[in-house]
């Protein structure tokens, strides 16, 4: 059951540029959102939530955008660095429950 | 405050033979879940625990089942492995009340299953 989902497996920008991630969910019991960042051999790390009475978070160069109407969330990430390179999960957490995308590679190139 | 710590990191398993792999939370940290990460599936929900209760449940078969000690610990035990066993577990911990928080991740145990 794909509760939680990330259409794109990849996406690739430019340094400097803005990095857009996006995620779909199906459960309107979802009030809380996250975006955890993973990098190879290590656990996942968390970045940025979302509470459900919001529709925006912003920590540095990282902003979380929530459309509940759509259930529609989705990462920004400007100004793009080499560093974020990674695969980003976004999840969706209902109480004692935590559903993840199957995650996006970012790719930063230089 | 130490991170959550997975042991063993890498293991080699046959088919048919069961896997035990262990989790320590934060300090204070009740809640600990478990996902398997597999390519193409993201983090796929497995069981959570809070106060040596499984308060949820994923998707998998009953060959997958865990358990939580009095300190929190946990173990994830996996019974006649098969070959689509082989993946990166993950263990997560977080305070676990009704409070939305988010998981502290360990680094995981990557299984693999010959």
């Amino acid at each position: 059951d794909q509760q939680v989902k990330q259409n794109s497996p990849s996406l690739s920008v430019q340094e400097g540029r803005i990095s857009i991630l996006n995620c779909d969910y199906t459960n309107s019991m979802f009030d809380y959102f996250l975006w955890y960042k993973k990098y190879p051999a290590e656990g996942p790390t968390f970045l940025i939530s979302i509470s459900s009475i919001k529709d925006k978070n912003e920590d540095g160069r990282f902003t979380v955008f929530l459309n509940k109407s759509a259930k529609h969330l989705s990462l920004h990430i400007v100004p793009s660095q080499p560093g974020d390179s990674a695969v980003y999960f976004c999840a969706a957490s209902a109480p004692n429950d935590m559903r993840f995308g199957a995650g996006t590679r970012l790719t930063v190139k230089p | 405050k130490a991170g959550v710590t997975q042991t063993p990191r890498y293991l080699i398993k046959t088919r048919g033979q069961q896997v035990t792999l262990s989790c320590s939370p934060i300090s204070g940290h009740r809640s600990v879940s478990w996902y398997q990460q597999t390519p193409g599936q993201g983090l796929q929900f497995l069981f959570e625990y809070f106060s040596e209760t499984q308060r949820n449940k994923g998707n998998f078969p009953g060959r997958f089942s865990g358990r939580q000690f009095s300190n929190s610990r946990s173990e994830m035990n996996v019974s006649t492995l098969e070959l689509g066993d082989s993946a990166l577990y993950l263990c997560a911990s977080r305070t676990g009340g009704t409070e939305n928080s988010p998981l502290h991740f360990g680094n995981g145990t990557r299984l693999t299953v010959t």
